[in-house]
């Protein structure tokens, strides 16, 4: 089974909406993170957020929020006022086991998605 | 303060050579991890390296080998490069204090004929 679910291939927003791209993950460790990376043409992966499973508060970065559902294994990333700069592909991320120590951090990431902002 | 930087940005190879790409970490990071992007996918994990030993790895075959330096950078080779190695491959590091942050490098485009 796919461990991270991104279902929507390309998606279009008008510029200053708000959208909301989908992340669904599967994982049985208790301890896990979850981050979205953002990859514009140039190819450099920029990290935008991280929500911890034992969070009690979606996390929120700018404009950058997570929608947190643990037990629908879901954790779509919000973002506000979209901007022309926002075109990118995004990318949903999982890390199994605890936030530190000797188990190392390896990141399964999704298809992604193609976020376009039109004017 | 510099993020991980990567060298060197584009390479061209023929089946069969061998190359070598080079990370530098982030400063005060001291675990290094290779990805393999082709194009239109997702990255995919190759392999970690903290304390100069590799701490994990992906699903790749032996040609794809690395080394981390006592200075925390590292280098990922691959041996008989195949057309199918073509690729973007990014390096992250991390603190193993912390795994609540990777950040990545820019990248090296690898292209194989």
């Amino acid at each position: 089974a796919q461990k991270i679910t991104q279902t929507q291939p390309g998606m279009f927003v008008q510029e200053k909406e708000a959208v909301t791209l989908d992340c669904t993950y599967d994982t049985s460790d208790p301890s896990y993170g979850l981050f979205w990376y953002k990859q514009p043409s140039s190819g450099e992966m920029i990290f935008l957020i991280y929500q911890g499973s034992y969070d009690q508060q979606n996390a929120t970065e700018g404009r950058y929020s997570l929608n947190f559902q643990k037990a629908r294994k879901s954790a779509n990333l919000v973002i506000s006022a979209s901007q022309l700069g926002d075109s990118a592909m995004y990318f949903c991320a999982m890390r199994e086991g605890p936030s530190y120590g000797n188990a190392g951090n390896m990141l399964t990431f999704g298809g992604g998605t193609r976020l376009m902002v039109k004017p | 303060d510099a993020g991980v930087t990567q060298s060197p940005t584009h390479l061209i190879k023929t089946r069969g050579q061998q190359v070598t790409l080079r990370c530098s970490p982030k400063s005060g990071h001291d675990t290094v991890s290779w990805y393999q992007q082709a194009l239109g996918q997702g990255p995919q994990f190759i392999f970690q390296y903290y304390e100069e030993e590799e701490r994990q790895r992906g699903n790749f075959p032996d040609r794809f080998s690395g080394h981390q330096f006592p200075n925390y950078s590292s280098e990922l080779n691959v041996n008989a490069l195949l057309l199918g190695d073509s690729a973007l491959y990014l390096c992250a590091s991390s603190s193993g204090d912390s795994y609540n942050e990777q950040f990545f490098g820019p990248g090296t485009r690898l292209t194989v004929l």
